[in-house]
């Protein structure tokens, strides 16, 4: 139990255009995802909380405007990367909250997305 | 804001033997939690082990134990009979103990094992 997929797991697009990304707990609701950045050979930043029907919560120095979160179901949360340029090239990693309420949550990590802007 | 230091970049140990990779946090909450994270080649996150900071007893999962210090803000990971699928990167992790945060993730420790 508590799988937690990503689509697509690699993604190559043109600089200036926009690029969505999927992230799916499959077994369980998940009221709560998160949203991570990995550059190459470094740790994993925290750029967001997407909460279900509200907006996304966003880290200090992230622009939300260029990282669209719309977190519309209980299973699902998306990441658009608008405008994209090669900077934004990196490892995406997704994360949904599950267990029960006032025991522990533990995230679930999805298995990554690689996107590559050229 | 919540830290969290790993200083070793890498380290290498033999296969049967002992490793501890070391990490300290530093926070003012009284209430968290810490974990340590597998993340292999596939860079699959992978919880090794959790610890409540509420908790005085170290956490255990079968080869893999924790030195939780809470007053030194300490959290050591302890691997016993490294095997060679232990290799990896090792992310030490804190969260906020409300349950609904994001995770602050050391800089990593890249195990290897040498055969």
């Amino acid at each position: 139990g508590a799988v937690v997929s990503q689509h697509p797991s690699r993604v190559i697009c043109k600089s200036g255009t926009s690029v969505k990304i999927e992230c799916r707990s499959l077994d369980f609701q998940a009221t709560t995802m998160f949203w991570y950045r990995q550059f190459p050979k470094q740790s994993l930043m925290l750029m967001a909380t997407s909460n279900e029907g509200s907006k996304a919560t966003y880290e200090q120095g992230v622009e939300k405007d260029k990282f669209l979160i719309n977190h519309a179901s209980l299973t699902l949360s998306t990441l658009t990367v608008t405008s994209a340029h090669p900077e934004d090239s990196s490892f995406y990693i997704c994360s949904a909250l599950g267990g029960l309420a006032g025991v522990s949550y533990e995230q679930y990590f999805g298995p990554g997305t690689r996107l590559t802007v050229t | 804001a919540q830290t969290v230091t790993q200083s070793q970049p890498e380290m290498s140990v033999q296969e049967a033997e002992t490793v501890t990779l070391s990490c300290t946090y530093d926070t003012s909450e009284s209430d968290y939690y810490l974990f340590w994270y597998k993340q292999p080649p596939s860079r699959q996150m992978i919880l090794v082990i959790r610890q409540e900071a509420y908790k005085q007893q170290n956490a255990t999962e079968n080869r893999f134990s924790v030195n939780f210090q809470k007053a030194a803000k300490s959290f050591s990971l302890k691997i016993s009979d490294s095997q060679l699928g232990d290799a990896a990167m090792y992310f030490c992790a804190y969260r906020s103990g409300g349950g609904a945060d994001g995770l602050t993730f050391g800089k990593g420790t890249h195990l290897i094992i040498q055969p």
